[in-house]
């Protein structure tokens, strides 16, 4: 596609309920990103997907966080039993092997209540 | 541990004048940094990176390793750049992981 395609747009849910979020990323982009931005905070590295490699998790906040990358292409990020303090926008990002040219989709605002 | 820190959450003000986003870094390292910019209802998107020493939209940054700063400077501000600007820093290793700041909103008055 012409540009990082984020789904759904807005997400409301229930506390204790898994919501899975969409990525799908600019054909030919090896590369998957995917950050939050809580309110009044800066954006907030999650995981790292690069080609075939193993995703780096280091930013993942707890084991109820997950995502997977389905043929080098779509990515989906799960959050398991939601809790209040995971309402924030989740937003993807990707950018062509060994580059700094991110190009991030509009992300995916999640409310959970 | 790598950090970016930008201390104001807002900067209000009138066109023309100056503007200077303040950017902090914390790394052992030589880093590369960068400028986000979202513009409102708009995805975020790279306004410059250190190492192309380039001026967009009339805005330029300087790497001070001595003070580890990254500010961000325009001379005249326009209103057509309020917008949230976000400081980055990347490790320079393999993975091109960004790490942002907190973000700072500035507000150009007419």
């Amino acid at each position: 596609g012409a540009g990082v395609s984020q789904s759904p747009s807005n997400k409301v849910t229930e506390k204790g309920k898994d919501v899975e979020l969409r990525c799908d990323p600019i054909s030919g982009h090896t590369a998957l990103y995917w950050y939050r931005q809580s309110l009044g905070q800066g954006l907030e590295f999650l995981i790292y997907f690069q080609g075939n490699s193993a995703p780096d998790k280091s930013g993942l906040p707890s084991d109820r966080f997950s995502a997977e990358r389905t043929g080098g292409s779509v990515s989906t990020l799960t959050i398991q039993r939601t809790q209040q303090e995971d309402s924030a926008v989740y937003l993807c990002a990707s950018s062509p092997q060994g580059s700094y040219g991110y190009t991030f989709g509009s992300g995916t605002r999640l409310t959970v209540v | 541990a790598q950090r970016v820190t930008q201390p104001e959450k807002l900067l209000s003000v009138f066109k023309g004048a100056p503007v200077e986003l303040k950017c902090n870094y914390s790394y052992s390292g030589s880093p590369e940094l960068f400028w986000y910019v979202q513009y409102s209802r708009q995805r975020l998107q790279l306004l410059l990176r250190h190492i192309s020493r380039e001026s967009i939209k009339g805005f330029t940054a300087d790497l001070n390793k001595g003070e580890t700063s990254f500010h961000l400077k325009k001379p005249f501000a326009q209103e057509e750049d309020s917008a949230m600007y976000y400081c980055a820093l990347s490790r320079m290793d393999s993975s091109y992981k960004l790490i942002f700041g907190s973000g700072t909103r500035l507000l150009v008055r007419p």
